[in-house]
């Protein structure tokens, strides 16, 4: 079935470094791209989406690409702050509806201070 | 707004127990979603409504497990019976299809299956 690998599984920076997370996809019918941050205990919060016919978006310190040849997209944060840290999650929308969404399984960003 | 609501925010039941969580969707909102987070399977779709219609329920995992959205602004998730392996934390969430595709979650119900 369809399916979204997302790497690293865990990630540790330093305050002020860059954090990058990979995710790629199998759906080729996949429009809609969210990635959600999660504290501890906490609920999913969406912290940015892109969809097939945008190749990057940015908003503050968070950016997105998205490959869709490649099937492919990824987080960028930039100058990276201990408030960072969480599992963040990626997500693609399958089988033709952008409300039906797959997630990785998560990546553990570690920022320390 | 509140925000989507839900009931309860931890369950312990005895395996073989029936289980019903609730969710209040954000007012306005026509899609409502149900999903099940586990270390190991991490988060899965279980079934999602639209004006509270089931439009896919095929991540529902066995016959044990049902849902119901009776109004716009309430959804029910059951387990009945209950086994060890339903243990997870169960989040509902929604989205207005009239704004973009963002679903915002409720803070989940932990449950406990002993």
């Amino acid at each position: 079935g369809e399916n979204v690998e997302q790497h690293p599984s865990t990630l540790s920076v330093q305050e002020g470094d860059s954090a990058v997370i990979k995710c790629t996809y199998s759906d080729s019918a996949s429009n809609y791209f969210p990635w959600y941050k999660q504290e501890l205990g906490k609920r999913p919060q969406l912290i940015i989406d892109i969809r097939s016919n945008v190749g990057e978006k940015k908003d503050q310190r968070i950016a997105v690409t998205l490959n869709k040849t490649a099937k492919h997209f990824s987080l960028h944060i930039t100058e990276t702050q201990p408030e960072d840290s969480a599992v963040y999650f990626c997500a693609a929308s399958i089988g033709g509806s952008n409300y039906k969404l797959t997630f990785g399984k998560g990546t553990l960003l570690t920022v320390n201070p | 707004d509140a925000g989507v609501i839900q009931s309860p925010r931890h369950e312990v039941t005895e395996m073989g127990q029936e289980v019903t969580l609730r969710c209040k969707p954000i007012s306005g909102h026509d899609y409502l979603f149900w999903y099940r987070q586990t270390m190991m399977r991490g988060l899965e779709l279980l079934i999602y409504f639209n004006n509270n219609v089931p439009i896919d329920d095929s991540g529902m995992p066995e016959d044990r497990f049902s849902a119901k959205m009776p109004n716009a602004s309430f959804s029910t998730l059951k387990i009945q019976p209950s086994e060890p392996r339903d243990s997870a934390v169960y989040f509902c969430a929604s989205s207005s299809g009239a704004y973009g595709y963002e679903q915002y979650f409720g803070p989940g119900t932990r449950l406990t299956v002993t």
